[in-house]
């Protein structure tokens, strides 16, 4: 069964810490993505990437950065994580040009003190 | 510019009544694909169908059914007899240089 898989399904961090939030897919997909959802704005895209040390800023980047490494794993950062942050972040992964749907992983339900 | 819009934030239904989830999009793209995800309590999203701008057929699978207009850039999704098991938030979404979302329609059912 094809997956993609979120490091972590809940976390607690403080305000100030360096948070990661990992994604991992088996698909051997292109395309990978970070998207925020929050009640009532539905997912917002953080950032995607196309390519393996690529990245391209999404809607709502600020205050994260991200890095892809490896062609199957996609990392969001939060460098000083603030309260705002507190959210559900869904990753996904896709082939080239999405038309063929996105796959997403459970989701990390992040919590920020 | 692409757009989705569920104008329906939150709906609810007895157990085995059918009900009707709306979208209507924008889009200047003569090529594009239309899709439903489901996302259950769990919260992982879940593809439910894909359809292509070329192809207005109706689908069914099961109690899921959805209608697609061009005319009125619709693409509405039935669920019939409803169960417990369907409550979850449904999306729609549209192709474009990215994957646009819309908002989301809470749906909860009733037993």
């Amino acid at each position: 069964d094809v997956k993609v898989t979120q490091s972590s399904r809940y976390l607690v961090k403080r305000t100030g810490e360096k948070v990661f939030l990992e994604c991992v897919q088996d698909m051997d997909h292109e395309n990978m993505f970070w998207y925020r959802q929050d009640p009532g704005l539905g997912l917002r895209l953080i950032y995607f990437s196309y390519d393996v040390k690529m990245k391209e800023k999404g809607d709502i980047p600020e205050g994260y950065s991200v890095s892809r490494e490896k062609k199957e794993r996609f990392s969001l950062i939060l460098e000083s994580a603030s309260t705002n942050q507190t959210s559900m972040y869904l990753c996904a992964s896709s082939l080239i040009g999405g038309n063929y749907g996105y796959t997403f992983g459970s989701g990390t339900r992040l919590t920020v003190v | 510019a692409q757009k989705v819009t569920q104008a329906q934030t939150e709906i609810s239904v007895v157990e085995k009544e059918d009900v009707t989830l709306d979208c209507v999009y924008e889009t200047r793209d003569t090529t594009y694909y239309l899709f439903w995800y489901k996302q259950p309590p769990s919260g992982e999203l879940v593809f439910l169908i894909r359809r292509n701008s070329f192809d207005e057929q109706n689908e069914i699978s099961g109690r899921y059914s959805w209608n697609f207009q061009k005319s009125t850039s619709s693409f509405n999704f039935t669920i019939t007899a409803s169960q417990v098991v369907d409550s979850a938030v449904y999306f729609c979404a549209l192709t474009g240089n990215q994957f646009y979302f819309g908002t989301g329609t809470s749906l909860t059912v009733i037993p």
